[in-house]
């Protein structure tokens, strides 16, 4: 099985503008998570879809969103960035059986965003 | 906070010693994960022990878990210059998803 993709790898961007980062999960997974990582923060949970719905939000602004379509495939959205969103951003894709379920988390390899 | 914390936050070893990394938290708890992280990319499963295990094993790799606690151990046996690396532990409590902590980064020296 083809494992958990990310695009752009690596993506150069300005203050104020917009960025869309796109994961596909593996075939099978309904669950994908999103997380941004830097030095300082560590790793920090953005969202959760399953079957197209949010399941769960972490503690970030609106500017942060996403969103997930009918083939599991995920898209997360930062509009009006700042310099503190340079960052890594991961994407996790898990078989979830219910709603309920937190098993394995596939890791996507992550896009590297720079805010200039 | 649910957050799991990886004690110690740097270690380096040499090759063919074991590494033990410790992780604790303060919530009860569904599940525990390790995983490794190489430089700047994604992070990989390792091991997954349920709140009613208290060791499992994966090649030289043991994870213990000790509830009463709120603690759990990842041991690297026979560590190897491939084995450096950070090394998380992330925990599943109730319905929230992966707490990851801030991870335990593992050097071993040729």
């Amino acid at each position: 099985k083809a494992g958990v993709t990310q695009t752009p790898r690596y993506l150069i961007k300005t203050r104020g503008q917009q960025v869309t980062l796109s994961c596909s999960p593996i075939s099978g997974h309904r669950s994908v998570s999103w997380y941004q990582q830097t030095p300082g923060q560590g790793l920090q949970f953005l969202f959760e879809y399953f079957s197209e719905t949010q399941r769960n939000k972490g503690n970030f602004p609106g500017r942060f969103s996403g969103r997930q379509f009918s083939n599991s495939r995920s898209e997360m959205n930062v509009s009006t960035l700042e310099l503190g969103d340079s960052a890594l951003y991961l994407c996790a894709s898990s078989l979830a059986v219910n709603r309920g379920s937190y098993n394995e988390q596939f890791f996507g390899p992550g896009t590297r965003l720079t805010v200039l | 906070s649910q957050q799991g914390e990886e004690d110690p936050q740097a270690l380096s070893i040499q090759e063919g010693e074991n590494a033990t990394m410790n992780c604790s938290y303060k919530t009860s708890i569904n599940n525990l994960q390790w995983y490794r992280q190489n430089s700047g990319r994604g992070l990989v499963h390792l091991i997954l022990i349920r709140s009613n295990e208290r060791e499992k094993h994966s090649g030289r790799l043991r994870v213990t878990l000790d509830t009463s606690k709120k603690s759990s151990s990842l041991l690297i046996t026979a560590s190897r210059a491939a084995d450096t690396a950070s090394y998380f532990c992330a925990i599943i409590s109730g319905n929230t998803p992966l707490v990851f902590g801030k991870g335990t980064r593992l050097s071993v020296i040729a």
